[in-house]
């Protein structure tokens, strides 16, 4: 059981490029988000989904998207890169809501992250 | 709209000595509160916990918080602190609605002196 994995650990890229970061989690998640992490700004909502084929904005959406075709993935695209958008990038995933409506562990569990410089 | 307060961004303790974390939430809905630990160069980590129940939580490597409702905190402790406590440290609270979305504070990294 790896949990949440994360590719790459370090990109660079120049302004004007694209590129996918990817995450996968084996756990059978529902739920997936994306965050990004700023020095002392903690970790910001970019996307987050509920389910496959379902996606929706979070905090900071501006420059990015992605899709959820399977449980498993939920890929983040970043289509013209700009300085603003060095930061590092996490993956996190957690079970749905249970019959509670309040989700049965409600923990996310986190990828090891991806550092991405835009040069 | 729920959020999360943590006072300053750095507090240095010697090792052996109280750790002690601030959070306070707004929340207007009884909130599910979480800690959450940063070592370097790693991903987020769960410590503990609140969601029902006992107010004092007790979480992994001799961590714990207590819910506060009156004072709208959780504040994070341990007795003694260790070199290996060294980290970041994010408070988060969990978002209405059925999207299980956690809102963080913006941290504090801890450091330990021998």
């Amino acid at each position: 059981n790896a949990g949440v994995t994360q590719t790459p650990k370090f990109r660079i890229l120049k302004i004007g490029q694209s590129m996918t970061l990817q995450c996968t989690q084996d756990m059978n998640h529902n739920y997936m988000y994306w965050y990004r992490q700023d020095p002392g700004m903690g970790l910001k909502l970019i996307y987050y989904s509920v389910g496959a084929g379902i996606t929706d904005k979070g905090e900071v959406p501006n420059g990015y998207n992605v899709s959820r075709s399977t449980t498993e993935d939920f890929p983040l695209r970043l289509e013209l890169a700009a300085p603003s958008q060095t930061s590092v990038y996490f993956c996190a995933s957690s079970p749905a809501a249970g019959t509670s409506g309040r989700g049965r562990s409600n923990e996310q569990f986190f990828g090891p992250g991806t550092r991405l410089t835009v040069l | 709209a729920q959020s999360v307060t943590q006072l300053g961004s750095h507090v240095s303790v010697s090792e052996g000595a109280l750790v002690l974390l601030r959070c306070n939430y707004s929340s207007s809905v009884p909130p599910y509160l979480f800690w959450y630990v940063q070592y370097p160069n790693q991903g987020l980590q769960l410590l503990l916990k609140y969601t029902t129940g006992a107010t004092l939580v007790k979480g992994i490597n001799g961590f714990e918080a207590e819910f506060k409702k009156s004072e709208t905190s959780f504040h994070l402790t341990k007795p003694s602190a260790h070199m290996s406590d060294a980290a970041e440290y994010f408070c988060a609270v969990l978002t209405q609605g059925g999207s299980e979305k956690l809102v963080f504070g913006k941290g504090m990294k801890l450091t330990v002196n021998p």
